[in-house]
């Protein structure tokens, strides 16, 4: 049981170059998460996906496209880099049942773009 | 729109004493409250939550945290620090009812001096 996977975990892009990072979560979650952390301003959600077939913004989705493959599977894709997406980005899941349910992070990608 | 404060950057504290990381929420409504802690180059692990009932709840590694509904806080606490709970320390805020993302506050190092 590895729980939440990203990958990679280190990427440098050159200002408009694509990408895209990998999420899987083997718990059965229905719920998946991208975030952004930046230093000083915590973590930021960038897109979430509730439950399989379905994706919305979060706070900060300017610059960036995703995809729920399936129940286990985000992508977090980056069509045209830019130096402002430089960044420590975290996939998250949760489950659907219950109230209150945390989230399970994964160990994140750090990206530069230079 | 809900925000998370975590007024202190760095909390410094020696081992063996107690902790406080302090956090208030701003949210319409009543919330779900959670403490993560993030060690150098991982993701963010649960510690505890707020759903309902006791404002006292317990989590892991010790640590405990203060629902206070009148002054809107969640302060993280510990009664005795060590110095492996050296770490970012994340308040999050999720509201009960539309979108299940959380929203994070700032995070506080805390430094615990053997």
């Amino acid at each position: 049981n590895a729980g939440v996977t990203q990958t990679p975990k280190f990427q440098v892009l050159k200002t408009g170059q694509s990408m895209t990072l990998q999420c899987a979560q083997d718990m059965n979650h229905n719920s998946m998460y991208w975030y952004r952390q930046d230093p000083g301003m915590g973590l930021r959600l960038i897109y979430y996906s509730a439950s399989e077939g379905t994706t919305d913004k979060g706070e900060v989705p300017n610059g960036y496209n995703v995809s729920r493959l399936n129940k286990r599977e985000f992508s977090l894709r980056l069509e045209s880099a830019a130096p402002s997406q430089t960044s420590v980005y975290f996939c998250a899941s949760s489950d659907k049942g219950g109230v209150g349910y945390e989230q399970y992070f994964g160990p994140g990608t750090r990206l530069t773009v230079t | 729109a809900q925000s998370v404060a975590q007024p202190e950057d760095q909390v410094n504290v020696a081992e063996g004493n107690p902790l406080t990381v302090k956090c208030t929420y701003s949210v319409s409504g009543n919330p779900y409250l959670f403490w993560y802690v993030q060690y150098p180059n991982r993701g963010l692990q649960f510690l505890l939550k707020y759903i309902t009932g006791d404002n006292l709840v317990k989590g892991s590694y010790g640590f405990e945290a203060e629902f206070n509904k009148s002054q809107t806080s969640f302060h993280l606490k510990k009664p005795s620090a060590l110095v492996s709970d050296s770490a970012l320390y994340f308040c999050a805020v999720r509201l009960r009812t539309g979108r299940r993302a959380l929203t994070f506050g700032s995070g506080t190092r805390l430094q615990v001096q053997p």
